[in-house]
């Protein structure tokens, strides 16, 4: 079935630092979604990429969908302890269409 | 709006014991969906229901069941409590299954002993 894989697992950084969390999909994806999960909560949508190659900023945070479709990043810029949490993607798979969550990217950030 | 309101939030139960979690959504989704996390791993999908009126198996349905009692409210039943089921879990709803952002619920810690 659809695996939606994400690189790295955890990462340390010192605050100001830049983080980069990589998501790919065994297949392609109509549209790819991200979320962030701070300790203790729940994950809390960010944003939806639908087409080839699209870029998109919030601020510090550059979201990149790939031009096969088949792969995503989050680029964090300057990183702030506030940025501390869990990052999943996450795309559409299979026959029934169901989101299926990549395996997370644990952002641990010391000031 | 409260979104998507889960309960209880914690619960303890021993081996063998049966319980319900609620889920309920004011946001007017079709979709709904019932997610397990445990500790270092991901979001699996246990059971959704695309619409009122359907529900489907996700990744690990094994041990519960689910009811889409109307379109607000979506549960999850553990009919005989196992260790292996003590994890967190979330519900989430969303306007389509696969092409719309999920709005999640706060989670349920559940400890089976």
């Amino acid at each position: 079935g659809q695996q939606v894989m994400q690189i790295p697992q955890y990462q340390h950084v010192q605050e100001g630092e830049d983080f980069t969390t990589y998501c790919n999909s065994s297949t392609t994806l109509s549209n790819i979604q991200w979320y962030k999960q701070r300790p203790g909560g729940h994950p809390v949508f960010l944003i939806q990429l639908v087409k080839s190659g699209e870029v998109k900023k919030q601020k510090r945070l550059t979201f990149q969908f790939g031009e096969a479709k088949k792969n995503s990043s989050l680029h964090i810029t300057a990183t702030q302890t506030t940025d501390v949490g869990t990052y999943f993607c996450a795309g559409p798979g299979g026959a029934t269409n169901k989101l299926i969550f990549g395996t997370g990217t644990l952002l641990a950030v010391q000031p | 709006n409260a979104g998507v309101t889960q309960t209880p939030k914690f619960q303890v139960l021993k081996t063998g014991q049966s319980m319900t979690l609620q889920c309920a959504q004011d946001m007017n989704h079709n979709s709904m969906y019932w997610y397990r996390q445990d500790p270092g791993m991901g979001l699996r999908l246990i059971y959704y229901s695309a619409s009122e009126g359907t529900t489907d198996k996700g990744e690990v349905p094994n041990g519960y069941n689910v009811s889409r009692l109307n379109k607000r409210e979506f549960s999850l039943r553990l009919e005989s409590a196992a260790p292996s089921q003590t994890s967190v879990y979330f519900c989430a709803s969303s306007r389509q299954v696969g092409e719309s952002p999920l709005h999640f619920g706060n989670g349920t810690r559940l400890t089976v002993t």
